[in-house]
């Protein structure tokens, strides 16, 4: 079974506007990392955000915030007004803890083109 | 700059050929990773060194050889490759492996191509 689902492959985002990207995980782990990575053409990962399993308040970074919903065992990414630099990969993933390994797992990222 | 430098930026060789990636963080992070990501699948995690010791090899063909003289450095040593094997390839490194906090810093990766 897939520890990290996005299923959402590809959107397009109007400049300026919100958008959510999906992500779901599974683990049985009770201590856990959430990350949200963007990946631009140049192929550089690039951190955006964390979130813990036990943070009882939504992380946020700038125009970045990851609505947790642990009980559903979702982490969606919303990105407020949209930039034409927004414009890449976005990957969702999961640090479980040591008895699973401590390994970064990623989903299989969706796709967002900003439209000017 | 992201802290991790990965070289070459992009290598074409071919499947008799023996290369090498190369990267590099002074981050003082003591984990390092590589991963594979080819098109339409997810990152592929391949070897993991915490402290200059290999603690993980995901099932990895023995075409492709790891080397970590320090935790500083990392290598991926090819040799005999398919063109299958033709991909992005990533490092990254962490503070550690034993922490769920930390995420890991990627470099820009070396993209492969096997002719």
């Amino acid at each position: 079974a897939q520890k990290i689902t996005q299923t959402q492959p590809g959107m397009f985002v109007q400049e300026k506007e919100a958008v959510t990207l999906d992500c779901t995980y599974d683990t049985s782990d009770q201590s856990y990392g959430l990350f949200w990575y963007k990946q631009p053409s140049s192929g550089e990962m690039i951190f955006l955000i964390y979130q813990g399993s036990y943070d009882e308040q939504n992380a946020t970074e700038g125009r970045y915030s990851l609505n947790f919903q642990k009980a559903r065992k979702s982490a969606n990414l919303v990105i407020s007004a949209s930039q034409l630099g927004d414009s890449a990969m976005y990957f969702c993933a999961m640090r479980e803890g040591w008895a699973a390994g401590n390994k970064l797992t990623f989903g299989g990222g969706t796709r967002v083109l900003v439209k000017p | 700059e992201t802290g991790v430098t990965q070289t070459p930026r992009h290598l074409v060789m071919g499947m008799t050929n023996k290369k090498s990636l190369k990267c590099e963080q002074h981050l003082g992070h003591n984990a390092m990773y590589w991963y594979k990501q080819s098109a339409k699948k997810p990152l592929e995690l391949m070897f993991v060194y915490n402290f200059k010791e290999q603690t993980e090899n995901n099932s990895v063909p023995s075409r492709f050889s790891p080397e970590c003289p320090n935790s500083s450095h990392l290598f991926l040593h090819l040799h005999t490759l398919q063109p299958e094997d033709s991909a992005l390839y990533l490092c990254a490194s962490s503070q550690g492996t034993t922490d769920s906090i930390y995420g890991y810093t990627f470099g820009s990766g070396t993209r492969l191509t096997v002719v």
